[in-house]
Protein backbone atom coordinates (compact mmCIF):
# COMPACT_ATOMS: atom_id res chain seq x y z
CA UNK A 1 0.00 0.00 0.00
CA UNK A 2 0.89 3.64 -0.17
CA UNK A 3 1.29 5.44 3.24
CA UNK A 4 2.69 9.18 3.96
CA UNK A 5 2.98 9.93 8.15
CA UNK A 6 3.55 13.44 8.88
CA UNK A 7 2.34 14.68 12.67
CA UNK A 8 -0.91 16.45 12.90
CA UNK A 9 -0.08 19.34 14.47
CA UNK A 10 3.22 21.49 15.69
CA UNK A 11 3.67 24.82 17.61
CA UNK A 12 6.33 27.31 17.39
CA UNK A 13 7.13 30.52 18.41
CA UNK A 14 8.03 33.11 16.06
CA UNK A 15 11.69 33.62 14.72
CA UNK A 16 11.85 29.98 16.12
CA UNK A 17 12.97 27.10 14.04
CA UNK A 18 10.86 24.02 12.97
CA UNK A 19 11.13 20.78 11.45
CA UNK A 20 8.48 19.00 9.82
CA UNK A 21 8.97 15.26 9.17
CA UNK A 22 7.60 12.89 6.74
CA UNK A 23 8.54 8.91 6.13
CA UNK A 24 6.54 7.57 3.25
CA UNK A 25 6.01 3.82 1.95
CA UNK A 26 4.62 4.14 -1.86
CA UNK A 27 5.12 1.34 -4.36
CA UNK A 28 6.55 3.80 -6.64
CA UNK A 29 9.42 6.99 -5.88
CA UNK A 30 10.62 9.64 -7.97
CA UNK A 31 11.06 12.40 -5.29
CA UNK A 32 9.14 14.60 -2.42
CA UNK A 33 7.62 17.62 -2.80
CA UNK A 34 6.67 20.05 0.03
CA UNK A 35 3.29 22.19 -0.29
CA UNK A 36 2.03 24.82 1.93
CA UNK A 37 -1.82 25.77 2.47
CA UNK A 38 -2.91 28.49 4.46
CA UNK A 39 -6.75 28.16 5.40
CA UNK A 40 -9.11 28.88 2.52
CA UNK A 41 -6.50 28.47 0.21
CA UNK A 42 -5.02 26.78 -2.43
CA UNK A 43 -1.68 24.50 -1.95
CA UNK A 44 1.22 25.89 -3.31
CA UNK A 45 4.75 24.20 -4.27
CA UNK A 46 7.56 24.96 -1.83
CA UNK A 47 10.50 22.43 -2.63
CA UNK A 48 11.35 19.41 -4.13
CA UNK A 49 14.01 16.74 -3.43
CA UNK A 50 14.60 14.12 -5.99
CA UNK A 51 17.86 13.23 -4.56
CA UNK A 52 19.52 12.70 -0.99
CA UNK A 53 20.28 15.69 0.45
CA UNK A 54 19.65 18.91 1.37
CA UNK A 55 17.64 21.84 -0.44
CA UNK A 56 17.54 25.48 0.40
CA UNK A 57 15.29 27.78 -0.65
CA UNK A 58 15.17 30.83 1.69
CA UNK A 59 14.16 30.55 4.93
CA UNK A 60 13.21 27.36 3.83
CA UNK A 61 14.65 23.89 3.39
CA UNK A 62 13.88 20.79 2.66
CA UNK A 63 15.80 17.03 3.33
CA UNK A 64 15.31 13.52 1.75
CA UNK A 65 17.17 10.15 2.63
CA UNK A 66 16.35 7.60 -0.20
CA UNK A 67 17.76 4.77 1.57
CA UNK A 68 15.52 5.64 5.01
CA UNK A 69 12.22 6.47 3.04
CA UNK A 70 12.58 9.83 4.88
CA UNK A 71 12.47 13.55 4.52
CA UNK A 72 11.50 16.84 6.61
CA UNK A 73 11.21 20.74 5.98
CA UNK A 74 13.11 22.99 8.05
CA UNK A 75 11.57 26.53 8.29
CA UNK A 76 13.81 28.89 9.74
CA UNK A 77 12.66 32.37 11.27
CA UNK A 78 9.56 31.84 11.84
CA UNK A 79 7.26 34.22 10.96
CA UNK A 80 3.20 34.77 12.00
CA UNK A 81 2.89 34.04 8.08
CA UNK A 82 3.92 30.98 8.19
CA UNK A 83 0.92 29.54 9.83
CA UNK A 84 -0.20 26.86 7.76
CA UNK A 85 -0.57 23.34 6.57
CA UNK A 86 2.62 22.10 5.27
CA UNK A 87 1.78 18.75 3.19
CA UNK A 88 4.74 16.15 1.92
CA UNK A 89 4.18 14.64 -1.62
CA UNK A 90 5.62 11.75 -3.00
CA UNK A 91 5.96 11.87 -6.74
CA UNK A 92 5.27 8.77 -8.53
CA UNK A 93 5.69 7.99 -11.85
CA UNK A 94 3.43 6.61 -14.53
CA UNK A 95 4.47 6.28 -18.15
CA UNK A 96 5.67 9.77 -19.60
CA UNK A 97 3.37 11.40 -16.84
CA UNK A 98 3.39 11.52 -13.15
CA UNK A 99 1.17 11.98 -10.12
CA UNK A 100 1.78 12.85 -6.26
CA UNK A 101 0.37 11.32 -3.51
CA UNK A 102 0.14 13.80 -0.48
CA UNK A 103 0.35 12.93 2.86
CA UNK A 104 -2.36 14.15 5.27
CA UNK A 105 -0.81 17.35 6.44
CA UNK A 106 0.96 19.11 9.39
CA UNK A 107 -0.85 21.94 10.70
CA UNK A 108 2.13 24.62 11.74
CA UNK A 109 0.60 27.08 14.17
CA UNK A 110 3.23 30.05 14.83
CA UNK A 111 2.98 31.88 18.79
CA UNK A 112 4.21 35.92 18.81
CA UNK B 1 -0.02 34.00 -16.82
CA UNK B 2 -3.70 34.19 -14.73
CA UNK B 3 -3.00 30.96 -13.16
CA UNK B 4 -5.27 27.95 -13.03
CA UNK B 5 -8.90 29.03 -13.36
CA UNK B 6 -11.63 26.94 -11.89
CA UNK B 7 -15.59 27.88 -12.08
CA UNK B 8 -17.44 28.18 -10.21
CA UNK B 9 -15.94 29.01 -7.05
CA UNK B 10 -18.99 27.73 -4.93
CA UNK B 11 -21.70 25.89 -5.12
CA UNK B 12 -24.12 24.87 -2.97
CA UNK B 13 -26.95 22.07 -4.54
CA UNK B 14 -29.64 19.48 -3.14
CA UNK B 15 -29.14 16.33 -3.26
CA UNK B 16 -29.61 14.22 -6.54
CA UNK B 17 -28.59 17.37 -8.78
CA UNK B 18 -25.90 16.94 -11.12
CA UNK B 19 -22.82 19.09 -10.35
CA UNK B 20 -20.22 20.51 -13.03
CA UNK B 21 -17.04 21.54 -11.93
CA UNK B 22 -14.88 23.34 -14.70
CA UNK B 23 -11.76 24.03 -14.99
CA UNK B 24 -8.76 25.81 -17.39
CA UNK B 25 -5.11 24.91 -16.69
CA UNK B 26 -1.95 27.42 -17.35
CA UNK B 27 -1.54 27.60 -21.05
CA UNK B 28 1.20 25.11 -22.04
CA UNK B 29 0.83 22.74 -19.49
CA UNK B 30 0.28 19.08 -20.48
CA UNK B 31 -0.85 17.60 -17.53
CA UNK B 32 -4.25 18.37 -15.73
CA UNK B 33 -4.91 16.91 -11.72
CA UNK B 34 -8.64 16.88 -10.33
CA UNK B 35 -7.89 16.28 -6.16
CA UNK B 36 -10.48 16.33 -3.61
CA UNK B 37 -10.06 18.23 -0.30
CA UNK B 38 -11.85 17.26 3.20
CA UNK B 39 -11.18 17.33 6.70
CA UNK B 40 -11.70 13.49 7.11
CA UNK B 41 -9.88 12.23 3.79
CA UNK B 42 -7.58 14.70 3.24
CA UNK B 43 -6.01 15.73 -0.08
CA UNK B 44 -7.10 12.95 -2.11
CA UNK B 45 -6.30 12.68 -6.06
CA UNK B 46 -9.32 12.04 -8.32
CA UNK B 47 -8.20 11.54 -11.76
CA UNK B 48 -5.45 13.10 -13.81
CA UNK B 49 -5.04 13.79 -17.57
CA UNK B 50 -1.47 14.24 -19.91
CA UNK B 51 -1.97 15.68 -22.90
CA UNK B 52 -6.15 15.30 -22.63
CA UNK B 53 -6.05 11.83 -22.08
CA UNK B 54 -7.03 10.14 -18.76
CA UNK B 55 -4.16 8.38 -17.41
CA UNK B 56 -5.29 7.62 -14.08
CA UNK B 57 -8.82 7.04 -12.72
CA UNK B 58 -8.60 4.93 -9.78
CA UNK B 59 -9.03 7.75 -6.97
CA UNK B 60 -12.55 8.13 -8.31
CA UNK B 61 -14.72 7.27 -5.45
CA UNK B 62 -17.94 5.76 -8.11
CA UNK B 63 -19.41 5.50 -11.66
CA UNK B 64 -21.03 8.99 -9.91
CA UNK B 65 -17.95 10.95 -10.91
CA UNK B 66 -16.89 10.96 -14.28
CA UNK B 67 -14.30 13.71 -15.98
CA UNK B 68 -13.58 14.93 -19.36
CA UNK B 69 -11.17 16.96 -21.09
CA UNK B 70 -11.85 17.59 -24.80
CA UNK B 71 -8.91 19.90 -25.56
CA UNK B 72 -5.64 21.48 -23.78
CA UNK B 73 -7.37 24.57 -22.23
CA UNK B 74 -10.71 23.06 -20.71
CA UNK B 75 -11.40 20.16 -18.37
CA UNK B 76 -14.52 18.87 -16.36
CA UNK B 77 -15.83 17.00 -13.44
CA UNK B 78 -19.35 15.71 -13.01
CA UNK B 79 -20.76 14.82 -10.14
CA UNK B 80 -24.40 12.94 -10.74
CA UNK B 81 -26.43 12.13 -8.92
CA UNK B 82 -24.67 14.71 -5.87
CA UNK B 83 -24.83 13.28 -2.02
CA UNK B 84 -24.04 14.98 1.05
CA UNK B 85 -20.68 13.38 1.47
CA UNK B 86 -19.59 14.88 -1.75
CA UNK B 87 -19.23 17.83 0.00
CA UNK B 88 -15.68 18.81 -0.05
CA UNK B 89 -13.53 21.39 -1.91
CA UNK B 90 -12.45 20.42 -5.48
CA UNK B 91 -9.02 21.32 -6.78
CA UNK B 92 -7.46 21.31 -10.17
CA UNK B 93 -3.73 21.56 -10.70
CA UNK B 94 -1.72 21.31 -14.00
CA UNK B 95 1.68 21.46 -14.93
CA UNK B 96 4.20 20.70 -17.70
CA UNK B 97 5.73 16.99 -17.77
CA UNK B 98 9.47 16.17 -18.59
CA UNK B 99 12.89 16.94 -17.18
CA UNK B 100 12.99 19.65 -14.51
CA UNK B 101 9.23 19.53 -14.15
CA UNK B 102 8.17 19.06 -10.75
CA UNK B 103 5.88 21.95 -9.68
CA UNK B 104 1.89 21.42 -9.90
CA UNK B 105 0.13 24.63 -10.04
CA UNK B 106 -3.14 24.69 -7.99
CA UNK B 107 -6.37 26.24 -8.83
CA UNK B 108 -8.57 28.66 -6.22
CA UNK B 109 -10.50 25.35 -5.61
CA UNK B 110 -14.51 25.33 -5.85
CA UNK B 111 -16.55 24.69 -2.88
CA UNK B 112 -19.27 22.08 -2.92
CA UNK B 113 -22.37 21.76 -0.56
CA UNK B 114 -24.44 19.22 -1.26
CA UNK B 115 -27.42 19.44 1.08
Amino acid sequence: GQSLEQPSEVTAVEGAIVQINCTYQTSGFYGLSWYQQHDGGAPTFLSYNGLDGLEETGRFSSFLSRSDSYGYLLLQELQMKDSASYFCAVRERMDSSYKLIFGSGTRLLVRP
Amino acid sequence: DAGVIQSPRHEVTEMGQEVTLRCKPISGHNSLFWYRQTMMRGLELLIYFNNNVPIDDSGMPEDRFSAKMPNASFSTLKIQPSEPRDSAVYFCASSRTGVGSYEQYFGPGTRLTVT
